[in-house]
């Protein structure tokens, strides 16, 4: 597609339910990022896939945090037993390369935890 | 670890002011800089860069000039209009493939 696609838009989740959020990127684009971004704050690195291997996943805060790649288009963030402080919205990026000015990043996905 | 340190918002102007944000990055090596955008209701978007030392970014008048001596890559703009007003994220690329984003600035500008 012309850019960078995540659903849903807007996710409430009931604290220790299980959430997936969807990344769509542009079509051929090798690299794909996710990122956390709380309210008032920068984005903050989770993971990153060249391909279906991922390469970097030093950014998940914990084991409850989990992301795949499996046909090297599509990736899906998932979170289990979701808790307040996961509320954020999760913006997914992708690249031709792994190169900062090469990003195109989605609108993200708001996810809050109640 | 590589961090990003950018002037605190929000900022105001009125229409035509000259605008500063400052911005002072730390990494190992020789990172490439940039000032993405986020305006309301819109994803991040990639206003300049500067990918060495000297390098001047430019877009939509905005310019930043990437100084290794002071670490520091302030964003300027002569003439700010109501539509500049946004959230400015000053923004690193090291070695590791990842953005080390600052905490962002508002930029509200009134007509």
């Amino acid at each position: 597609g012309a850019g960078v696609s995540q659903s849903p838009r807007y996710k409430v989740a009931k604290r220790g339910q299980d959430v997936a959020l969807r990344c769509d990127p542009i079509s051929g684009h090798v690299s794909l990022f996710w990122y956390q971004q709380a309210l008032g704050q920068g984005p903050e690195f989770l993971t990153y896939f060249q391909n279906e291997a991922q390469l970097d996943k030093s950014g998940l805060p914990s084991d409850r945090f989990f992301a795949e790649r499996p046909e090297g288009s599509v990736s899906t963030l998932k979170i289990q037993r979701t808790q307040q402080e996961d509320s954020a919205v999760y913006l997914c990026a992708s690249s031709l390369e792994g190169q900062g000015y090469g990003y195109t990043f989605g609108s993200g996905t708001r996810l809050t935890v109640v | 670890g590589d961090s990003v340190t950018q002037m605190e918002g929000p900022v105001t102007l009125s229409e035509e002011a000259f605008l500063t944000i400052n911005c002072t990055y730390t990494a190992t090596g020789y990172p490439s800089l940039f000032w993405y955008v986020q305006y309301p209701g819109e994803g991040l978007q990639l206003l300049l860069k500067a990918t060495k030392a000297d390098d001047k970014g430019s877009n939509k008048g905005f310019e930043a000039t990437y100084r290794k001596e002071t670490t520091s890559f302030h964003l300027e703009k002569g003439s700010v209009q109501v539509s500049d007003s946004a959230v400015y994220f000053c923004t690193s690329s090291g070695s590791a493939r990842q953005l080390t984003f600052g905490s962002g600035t508002q930029l509200t500008v009134l007509p």
